[in-house]
């Protein structure tokens, strides 16, 4: 079945470094994949996403791109803030089931 | 973009009570509806799918009985958590899409759920 796998947390970086958050999938046919963020007591926003392959999503200076070759879709932003401290969630979904399919979220904290 | 509204954002009522949730797309018409369970520091688990005018389609596990999923617009999806216990209590959130827009669901702002 459809699965989504990303790396634990918590991530904690210093104010203006490089993130990176690993995840990969396992899908049948061609998912389209997403990245959402959800702040503390909040719903799920979405961050970026990509429908086919070697598309780059990207949104507020982070960026993933789809790589079906090796079934990833990671996330990266250069620089981060104190501000992007939150929990970051990979999914993809298809449309043979319409379902979301949810990775375990990884948590970030950023340091001034 | 596309709005779900959810509805309450938070509430909180007494072991052995009953609570709906209402899901609503503001500027789409929402052929399929989805109800996701999110436990603290936790991820979202998909509890049901529902299209409108059928009946749900729950995940293992979802006991039917309990969490009632209603979906009788294109613009309205209720869940009904019934004689709620404090294992009840949890993170809910909707999300609803429409095949023609692709394969994007848009989430509501999730309902906190506290049971006493």
């Amino acid at each position: 079945g459809n699965s989504v796998t990303q790396m634990e947390g918590p991530v904690t970086l210093s104010e203006e470094a490089f993130l990176t958050i690993n995840c990969t999938y396992t899908a049948t046919g061609y998912p389209s994949l997403f990245w959402y963020v959800q702040y503390p007591g909040e719903g799920l926003q979405l961050l970026l996403k990509a429908t086919k392959a070697d598309d780059k999503g990207s949104n507020k200076g982070f960026e993933a791109t789809y790589r079906k070759e090796t079934t990833s879709f990671h996330l990266e932003k250069g620089s981060v803030q104190v501000s992007d401290s939150a929990v970051y969630f990979c999914a993809l979904s298809n449309t043979g089931g319409f379902k979301t399919i949810f990775g375990a979220g990884t948590r970030l904290f950023v340091k001034a | 973009g596309a709005v779900v509204s959810q509805h309450p954002s938070w509430v909180i009522c007494k072991s052995g009570t009953s609570v709906k949730i209402e899901c609503r797309s503001l500027d789409f018409q929402a052929t399929t509806m989805f109800w996701y369970r999110q436990f603290p520091k936790q991820s979202l688990m998909l509890m049901a799918t529902s299209n409108e005018g059928s009946k749900a389609t729950y995940e293992q596990g979802v006991e039917k009985d309990k969490f009632l999923i209603n979906h009788a617009s294109l613009t309205l999806s209720t869940l009904t958590v019934t004689s709620a216990h404090p294992e009840d209590s949890s993170f809910y959130i909707c999300s609803a899409r429409n095949s023609v827009m692709g394969t994007e669901a848009f989430f509501g702002q999730g309902t906190r759920l506290t049971v006493v």
